[in-house]
């Protein structure tokens, strides 16, 4: 039979812009929480954390904001570069594990 | 640092057969994860360790696999007898003490597995 894989949104944006890659997550009891980026062949790479005791959190060009109330993660990435296509994961931390989510296709075009 | 480093980077075996992969964790670190990455199901933890004893084995997918962390340095996983849908990446990841603001996990380059 045909296989089925997951469906990765995939976000396209022009170099340059900002790009903003939203997650869901689904335990109430998280307390920390990660974005991972994965490039083709490669492991995830660490990008940014944040704790829940926090709703915004800053680095080099990434911005990680969380809204506890409706279980929500975004990364904002500033005048994205053709090296910032990957795809980007967030992962939650319910008890001393990582969970991941589904993951988004960044894709970056001149 | 070398990071977490696993072997073989690519395994090619046929269904029936046992397979091994390897995991040396970055030195010091007391956590190690291990996960598999399909298209069909994304990242699923498997199993981890803490300070060599699996802490929480229920990700594993059933008794054909298994785990073992002899020492700090190495850890394998096994697979017998493997079966064509256990194709996928298997990647290792380590990390330092927990619940210091060390939670976050380095990846191995991972394995990629098929078995035919």
């Amino acid at each position: 039979g045909e296989s089925v894989g997951l469906h990765l949104p995939t976000l396209s944006v022009q170099e340059g812009d900002n790009s903003i890659i939203n997650c869901a997550y689904s335990n109430s009891a998280s307390d920390y929480f990660i974005w991972y980026k994965q490039e083709s062949g490669k492991g995830p790479q660490f990008i940014i954390d944040i704790r829940s005791n926090m709703d915004k959190r800053q680095g080099q060009r990434v911005t990680v904001l969380l809204n506890k109330t409706v279980k929500h993660l975004s990364l904002q990435i500033a005048a994205t570069q053709p090296g910032d296509s990957a795809v980007y994961f967030c992962a939650e931390n319910p008890a001393d594990k990582l969970i991941f989510g589904t993951g988004t296709r960044l894709q970056v075009f001149p | 640092d070398a990071g977490v480093i696993q072997s073989p980077r690519h395994e090619v075996t046929e269904m029936g057969q046992e397979v091994t992969l390897r995991c040396k964790p970055i030195s010091g670190h007391d956590y190690l994860f291990w996960y598999r990455q399909t298209m069909m199901r994304g990242l699923e933890l498997l199993i981890y360790f803490n300070n060599n004893v699996p802490i929480d084995d229920s990700g594993m997918p059933e008794d054909r696999f298994s785990a073992k962390m002899p020492n700090a340095s190495f850890s394998t996983l096994k697979i017998q007898p493997s079966e064509p849908r256990d194709s996928a990446v298997y990647f290792c990841a380590s990390s330092p003490l927990r619940g210091q603001g060390n939670e976050k996990l380095f990846f191995g380059s991972g394995t990629q597995l098929s078995v035919l």
